[in-house]
């Protein structure tokens, strides 16, 4: 399996707090990945980092920022929580493959 | 608006039957991948097409991808309670003007097959 890991796995929070997500990888990737997944929409891509300090957005960025200031973490930043930010957020690294990522065990967000 | 586009979006199904579930897109995609995910966990790959009219096969689940590279199904033989799940398509393409090379998923198909 692919080094890579999230934390916390789980966490509740009140609307208008600042959320900060992990992913940590060991397979030394440039390209990594922050997705959401919600019923009905699959996962999708919220942003994405091509090395360190080199980061773009996905489809839906709106309300979150991300850094990269070293190879192996990713982090993803929800500035302000807002309700419709409850989701399953997971992270991803290619595989040998560019076609394939492998992704992380998900962090489970609640904004109440 | 989804960019693929899966069905049925949920399957249940008795153990021994079996089951086929696509994957269309308007779009052409370099390759698609199918994953599968248990409730808890990330996504785990299962294959990965790459070439239009691919047929690959492993054990009882048979994937194609279509000759235009915009479709896709996968077919389960004789169904075990084991292959419940969420089974996911994906399509990888580069980004205009980049080499960056992004996955666009389907929303899933719930699959349950009862023992």
């Amino acid at each position: 399996d692919a080094g890579i890991t999230q934390s916390p796995r789980h966490k509740v929070t009140e609307t208008g707090t600042p959320v900060t997500l992990r992913c940590h990888q060991t397979e030394n990737h440039r390209y990594m990945y922050w997705y959401r997944q919600d019923p009905g929409h699959g996962l999708r891509l919220i942003h994405y980092s091509y090395g360190v300090k080199d980061t773009d957005k996905g489809e839906v960025s709106d309300g979150y920022s991300v850094s990269r200031s070293k190879t192996e973490d990713f982090l993803l930043t929800l500035e302000s929580a807002t309700s419709s930010q409850t989701s399953v957020y997971f992270c991803a690294i290619p595989g040998t493959d560019k076609n394939e990522q492998f992704f992380g065990p998900g962090t489970r967000l609640t904004v109440l | 608006t989804q960019l693929l586009e899966q069905s049925p979006q949920f399957l249940s199904i008795q153990e021994g039957e079996n089951l086929t579930v696509y994957c269309n897109s308007s779009s052409v995609f370099s390759s698609l991948q199918w994953y599968r995910q248990e409730p808890g966990e990330g996504p785990v790959l299962l294959v990965t097409v790459v070439t239009g009219g691919e047929v690959k096969k492993l054990k009882r689940l048979t994937f194609q991808f279509g000759d235009a590279r915009k479709d896709s199904s996968l077919h389960i033989t004789a169904a075990q309670p084991g292959d419940t799940g969420l089974y996911l398509c994906a399509g990888g393409a580069h980004s205009l003007g980049s080499n960056d090379y992004k996955l666009s998923f389907g929303a899933g198909t719930t699959v349950t097959v009862r023992a």
